[in-house]
């Protein structure tokens, strides 16, 4: 059964600071892995899709990266603004021939980034 | 091209009463799931549906809830009888298929219902 756990579970940076949000998952074998963001009472806008042949992902001053034997991504963000403060989540989805298709989605790091 | 469409956005019900949620995927999608957020708590995974068939529905509880996603129409997730532990946001997402070569893999999701239960 595929796990997925985000670290830290919160995190509260100054503005301008780079920044590293981790993701693990169980099982290697997935098909790819989404980075989200949540506002609160919002949904979910998709930031960066990463293929399971992929090793990383950029757009803009986010890039994310994919270590599948590890079962590790990271996502980046470089000169964080206080724009940036909401929840990041990690999902991953597993490919079953077709059957199932579903994201896991991990804990969610909830990120603060002070003016 | 109009994103992923859920109505209503927030819905109070009644313990006992019964909650319609409706999700109408983007255009040219047929594949639909759905997830729920309980307070303070991660996405879970409830269903995963194509047109008129039910794929993957491990996520459900075993009574009271229900989802379909007729050949025309949007897709609605029932909830029978509710009861307070249903309050949630419920989100919907969509992909264009569910097949490797096909399409990138990527869900694409609404803005969710919160249905909160009195």
């Amino acid at each position: 059964k595929q796990e997925v756990t985000q670290i830290p579970a919160a995190l509260s940076v100054p503005e301008g600071e780079n920044l590293v949000l981790n993701c693990s998952f169980t099982d290697s074998a997935i098909y790819n892995l989404q980075w989200f963001r949540q506002d609160p009472g919002k949904g979910l806008t998709s930031l960066l899709l990463i293929q399971s042949s992929q090793r990383e992902q950029t757009s803009g001053r986010l890039n994310a990266s994919l270590d599948k034997s590890s079962g590790r991504s990271t996502l980046y963000i470089a000169a964080s603004q206080p724009g940036d403060s909401a929840t990041y989540l990690c999902a991953v989805r597993t490919y079953y021939g077709g059957a199932t298709n579903k994201l896991i989605f991990g804990t969610g790091t909830l990120l603060a980034v002070q003016p | 091209n109009a994103g992923v469409m859920q109505n209503p956005r927030h819905l109070v019900r009644r313990r006992g009463q019964e909650a319609r949620l409706r999700c109408s995927p983007m255009k040219g999608h047929s594949h639909v799931y759905w997830y729920r957020q309980l307070p303070e708590e991660g996405l879970k995974f409830m269903v995963y549906l194509q047109k008129e068939n039910i794929i993957d529905e491990s996520g459900m509880p075993k009574e009271r809830f229900s989802a379909e996603f007729p050949k025309e129409g949007p897709s609605i997730l029932r909830i029978q009888q509710v009861v307070r532990g249903d309050s949630a946001a419920y989100f919907c997402a969509s992909s264009p298929s569910g097949h490797r070569g096909s399409d990138t893999g990527e869900l694409f999701f609404g803005e969710g219902s919160r249905l909160t239960v009195l």
